[in-house]
């Protein structure tokens, strides 16, 4: 069955570097996201993504956050300059065109920021 | 921004009992959705809704899109150990992306 895979699972890095989080979305799905869950609270609504353009994004998804689908099957997310509360796991997610809002989400990446 | 009450927050029971969660919005939405999220891992789609009123079911779980389209429930049946982990409702409008709940951890007690 096809799922979303992201890389890595686990990402540590320093305060004020830049970080890369990728995702490869369903073949077939035409609509990309990044949620982000901070630990022990629930999933926020990052950004979304369609037809090579962000759709929708959150107040969340400041100046320091940036989307990207440099190829035919990979979507990233980029932190700029990293912060300690951006210290979370982060979801990729997709869902086919059409009304239905059915979306599939990968296993995350978990950012630590030191 | 648009708010999800999810109740209850944690649930315990014995193997074999039904379980209720359910979820309130302060507006309305065109789709609910229920996950399940084991620990460490991802989100996993259980059950769509997209009718005022439909109620669907998935094998053990049933739930339902509230007539108000402000409201949905999921029911478990006849719990089992695996049935462990954090239940999700999450909501979309006319904007595509999802508010989540707060969540609903259950756990099962043989």
């Amino acid at each position: 069955e096809p799922e979303v895979t992201q890389t890595p699972s686990h990402q540590v890095t320093q305060m004020g570097q830049e970080v890369i989080l990728r995702c490869v979305p369903i073949s077939n799905h035409l609509y990309f996201y990044w949620y982000r869950q901070i630990l022990g609270q629930k999933v926020e609504f990052l950004v979304s993504f369609y037809n090579n353009e962000i759709s929708e994004k959150s107040e969340i998804f400041d100046d320091q956050f940036s989307v990207e689908r440099p190829d035919g099957s990979n979507f990233t997310l980029k932190i700029r300059s990293t912060k300690l509360e951006d210290s979370a796991m982060y979801f990729c997610a997709s869902k086919l065109a059409g009304a239905y809002n059915e979306q599939f989400f990968g296993p995350g990446t978990r950012l630590t920021v030191l | 921004g648009q708010q999800l009450n999810q109740s209850p927050q944690s649930m315990f029971i014995q193997e074999g009992e039904d379980v209720s969660m359910n979820c309130t919005s302060s507006s309305i939405f065109n789709t609910w959705l229920w996950y399940k999220q084991d620990p460490g891992e991802g989100p996993v789609l259980l059950i769509a809704l997209y009718k005022a009123g439909e109620l669907t079911s998935n094998g053990r779980l049933t739930a339902q899109f509230g007539i108000t389209r402000k409201d949905s429930f999921l029911n478990i049946s006849a719990s089992i150990p695996s049935d462990v982990g954090i239940y999700f409702c999450a909501g979309s409008g006319s904007a595509r992306q999802l508010t989540f709940g707060s969540g609903t951890q259950l756990t099962v007690l043989p």
